[in-house]
């Protein structure tokens, strides 16, 4: 059964900081790799999707890699602002039929 | 498109009343899903369908949720008789194999307080 950690839960960083969020799987044989973006009482908003044979995608100032032998994802956030604050959430999907399973996120604070 | 559309947004209501949550996934997407998010469990998924017919219920807490999807354009959770452990947020979201190779799509959510 796969299982998605990500750490840290919680994270506090001044703005202009450039800063990593990890996430972890168990199951290396994944179709693809989601991250999102959930603020405050809202849904979730896709930033970048990895298809298990792209090693990285990027768009803006985020950039997310993907290391599917080791079961691991990164997300690169350069240069934060108090507008990044949100909980970030990595997602796996086995495969094309089967569907996304959830990291619990973390809650990032980006203070100015 | 608007995207996925989920209703309502907020629903308050009493132990033991039935609860009926809505959604409409994209236009033209197969798949649709069911999650729920605590903060004690995260985002876990209840259900899932492709082309309308259900796939894995086995998410699904007890026989008192129920979930159907009559038609491409339309899903419906249903909790008969609900109870203050049901409180949440009811999210769905559709994919398709075909767009953006499975990319999800998520609606904004029904926070579910039961009293």
């Amino acid at each position: 059964k796969q299982e998605v950690t990500q750490i840290p839960a919680a994270l506090s960083v001044p703005e202009g900081e450039n800063l990593v969020l990890n996430c972890s799987f168990t199951d290396s044989a994944i179709y693809n790799l989601q991250w999102f973006r959930q603020d405050p009482g809202k849904g979730l908003t896709s930033l970048l999707l990895i298809q298990s044979s792209q090693r990285e995608q990027t768009s803006g100032r985020l950039n997310a890699s993907l290391d599917k032998s080791s079961g691991r994802s990164t997300l690169y956030i350069a240069a934060s602002q108090p507008g990044d604050s949100a909980t970030y959430l990595c997602a796996v999907r086995n495969s094309g039929n089967t569907p996304l399973v959830f990291g619990k996120g973390t809650r990032l604070s980006v203070i100015a | 498109d608007a995207g996925v559309i989920q209703s309502p947004r907020h629903e308050v209501t009493e132990m033991g009343q039935e609860v009926t949550l809505r959604c409409k996934p994209i236009s033209g997407h197969d798949y649709l899903f069911w999650y729920r998010q605590t903060m004690m469990r995260g985002l876990e998924l209840l259900i899932y369908f492709n082309n309308n017919v259900p796939i894995d219920d086995s998410g699904m807490p007890e026989d008192r949720f129920s979930a159907k999807m009559p038609n491409a354009s339309f899903s419906t959770l249903k909790i008969q008789p609900s109870e203050p452990r049901d409180s949440a947020v009811y999210f769905c979201a559709s994919s398709s194999q075909g767009e953006r190779l499975g990319g999800y799509t998520f609606g904004s959510g029904t926070r579910l307080t039961v009293v």
